[in-house]
């Protein structure tokens, strides 16, 4: 297994209170992702970055943040949790040595908003 | 907007069978295709990374092949084991060189013992 790991691996939370996740990754690749994982949905990307301090938004982004001051570390924060991001988040890497394309996930975070 | 599905949702298969899942998507211009497989409650495992100036890939049991004209990539499982049972989910990188993925809703398998 690539060495990605993240926490909480669970979290419950209240409404409107902010949440942080954290990635962390060993294997020195230059890209990381953030998903989410949801019923009916499948993987949908929220943000990934491309380097330290670059970042961009994926497809479901309203609502996170993302910062990544190292290349090992890249953390998401809801700001003001909803039940709507209650799910499953997964963080990815890919970019490792000449650049190769092949993702890794991590083990995922279930967070419940209640 | 690239769209990635997956046909069908489930299958249940008896042990040894050969088995093929499927994987559609809407634009051919990508750069390439990767096949995982998750287990309940776990993250995805990388199986087989196609590029898209390859036809197939192997490892093992698993054989993934890729028809950007058509829009279609097949995983051909052989020889299938209860050990098999899992979700498997294909993704695109619709651009090239943006590292971004596309994730089918996978099949979710079932080998029968």
């Amino acid at each position: 297994d690539a060495g990605i790991t993240q926490s909480p691996r669970h979290k419950v939370t209240e409404t409107g209170t902010p949440v942080t996740l954290r990635c962390h990754q060993t294997e020195n690749h230059r890209y990381m992702y953030w998903y989410r994982q949801d019923p009916g949905h499948g993987l949908r990307l929220i943000h990934y970055s491309y380097g330290v301090k670059d970042t961009d938004k994926g497809e479901v982004s309203d609502g996170y943040s993302v910062s990544r001051s190292k290349t090992e570390d890249f953390l998401l924060t809801l700001e003001s949790a909803t039940s709507s991001q209650t799910s499953v988040y997964f963080c990815a890497i890919s970019g490792g040595y000449s650049g190769q394309r092949e993702q890794y996930f991590g083990p995922g975070t279930r967070l419940t908003v209640t | 907007k690239q769209e990635v599905t997956q046909i069908p949702a489930a299958l249940s298969v008896p042990e040894g069978e050969n088995l093929v899942l499927n994987c559609s998507f809407t634009d051919s211009a990508i750069y390439n295709l990767q096949w995982f497989r998750q287990d309940p409650g776990k993250g995805l495992t990388s199986l087989l990374l196609i590029q898209s100036s390859q036809r197939e890939q192997t490892s093992g049991r698993l054989n993934a092949s890729l028809d950007k004209s058509s829009g279609r990539s097949t995983l051909y499982i052989a020889a299938s084991q209860p050990g098999d049972s899992a979700t498997y989910l294909c993704a695109v990188e619709s651009t090239s060189g943006t590292y971004k993925y596309i994730f089918g809703t996978g099949t979710r398998l079932k080998v029968l013992a």
